[in-house]
């Protein structure tokens, strides 16, 4: 049962222009969302993240919005830089469950120059 | 700073022999975790602990087996390594209080069972 779902496995975008990823979820529980950016060799760094509260947040070149009704998130880097070339996870936690994270399969960026 | 510190990067073992990925932070967090990550896949919570001496199951424990007699360490122990554990494993922790501050990931220790 996949309650969080990155169904684009791969993007690739020109660099400056906008890269838009992608997440759906289907537990209405989850109160918390998080974007994770991952190089090869390397361990997931926190990204960006918002609160079921809120339908967006953002933070320098990234935003997130967030639509509970569709229940769906998503992530917009703009604009898009060689160096944001990586695995995108997307992931959601519900407060009943403590910290514990449900992860997406990932979406691979590849920024173009 | 170091963060979360997972040792060994890779390693190769035989069907049916055992190991201990280590994993150790240097953060005061109260919660770690670990992960396994199959190819094309999320990760996945194997196992987790809110404090010294108290862990808990997450959602695929099968196979596995954890310890937390410090704050400081929470290592992973495989006891008859099989080919569906191949994978790659992270550890991460987070303080645990709040919804402020995000999971703080290793780099990941690679594994292949042969």
């Amino acid at each position: 049962d996949q309650q969080v779902k990155q169904n684009s496995p791969s993007l690739s975008v020109q660099e400056g222009r906008i890269s838009i990823l992608n997440c759906d979820y289907t537990n209405s529980m989850f109160d918390y969302f998080l974007w994770y950016k991952k190089y090869p060799a390397e361990g997931p760094t926190f990204l960006i993240s918002i609160s079921s509260i809120k339908d967006k947040n953002e933070d320098g070149r990234f935003t997130v919005f967030l639509n509970k009704s569709a229940k769906h998130l998503s992530l917009h880097i703009v604009p898009s830089q060689p160096g944001d070339s990586a695995v995108y996870f997307c992931a959601a936690r519900n407060m009943e469950y403590g910290n514990k994270l449900v992860f997406g399969a990932g979406t691979i960026l590849r920024v173009k120059s | 700073n170091a963060g979360v510190t997972q040792t060994p990067k890779f390693r190769i073992l035989k069907i049916g022999q055992s190991m201990t990925l280590q994993c150790t932070q240097d953060m005061n967090h109260n919660y770690m975790y670990w992960y396994r990550q199959d190819p094309g896949m999320g990760l996945k919570l194997i196992y987790y602990s809110v404090g010294a001496g108290i862990t808990d199951k997450g959602e695929v424990p099968n196979g596995y087996n954890v310890s937390r007699s410090t704050t400081e360490d929470f290592p992973l122990r495989l006891e008859l390594a099989a080919p569906s554990q191949t994978s790659v494993y992270f550890c991460a922790s987070n303080p645990g209080q709040g919804v402020r501050e995000p999971q703080h990931f290793g780099d990941g220790t690679r594994l292949s069972i042969l």
